[in-house]
């Protein structure tokens, strides 16, 4: 009953290096999201995904990739991280985008350091 | 554009206290809203969620939350507070294109002795 996997839990990454932080449910959910989650500021949609092949933006994209080719994973690329990139991000689906009633199941976050 | 407003970014009570935290959100269209809490170094949670119906929500770990559209608002409340609920604790509303979830900034509980 693995739910939502991010890997890897925890990260530090110099500046203007890349990476791509990794997230694979097992629920086979359409909808998929990233959110970045920063003190006193909760949590902020980066991208996401309403099936695979279908990407759209949050409101917080930039500096941030992502792709779809599958149901089961929706990973998130840095381009080139900035200390402004630190954070812990998580990674959340749901059964349906569609329908608004719909919870969202969330990994446990990756701990990101930018120096 | 759709927004969630929580009230009081730290909430301290004692053990075996009530429980209130405020949420409040701007939704052009019939809100769904949901509470969510997050403990230390996890990922977050669903404590409830109004869609339609019943205004009186119930929700588990014994809170509930009230949906009232004349005041836009949905506060979490418990009757008796429990050292484990300390948490932090985040609002969400879903709507608009592709129903994203849009979430409060969330108020950190501490409980007491």
């Amino acid at each position: 009953n693995a739910g939502v996997t991010q890997t890897p839990k925890f990260q530090v990454l110099k500046t203007g290096q890349s990476m791509t932080l990794q997230c694979a449910q097992d629920m086979n959910h359409e909808y998929m999201s990233w959110y970045r989650q920063d003190p006193g500021m909760g949590l902020r949609l980066i991208h996401y995904s309403v099936g695979a092949g279908i990407t759209d933006q949050g409101e917080v994209p930039n500096g941030y990739n992502v792709s779809r080719s599958t149901t089961e994973d929706f990973p998130l690329r840095l381009l080139s991280a900035a200390p402004s990139q630190t954070s812990v991000y998580f990674c959340a689906s749901r059964p349906d985008g569609a329908r608004k009633n719909t919870e969202a199941f969330f990994g446990q976050g990756t701990r990101l350091t930018v120096v | 554009a759709q927004s969630v407003t929580q009230l009081g970014s730290h909430v301290s009570v004692s053990e075996g206290a009530l429980v209130l935290l405020r949420c409040n959100y701007s939704s052009s269209v019939p809100p769904y809203l949901f509470w969510y809490v997050q403990y230390p170094n996890q990922g977050l949670q669903l404590l409830l969620k109004y869609t339609t119906g019943a205004t009186l929500v119930k929700g588990i770990n014994g809170f509930e939350a009230e949906f009232k559209k004349s005041e836009t608002s949905f506060h979490l409340t418990k009757p008796s507070a429990h050292m484990s609920d300390a948490a932090e604790y985040f609002c969400a509303v879903s709507s608009g294109g592709y129903n994203k979830l849009i979430f409060g900034a969330g108020t950190r509980l501490a409980v007491h002795p």
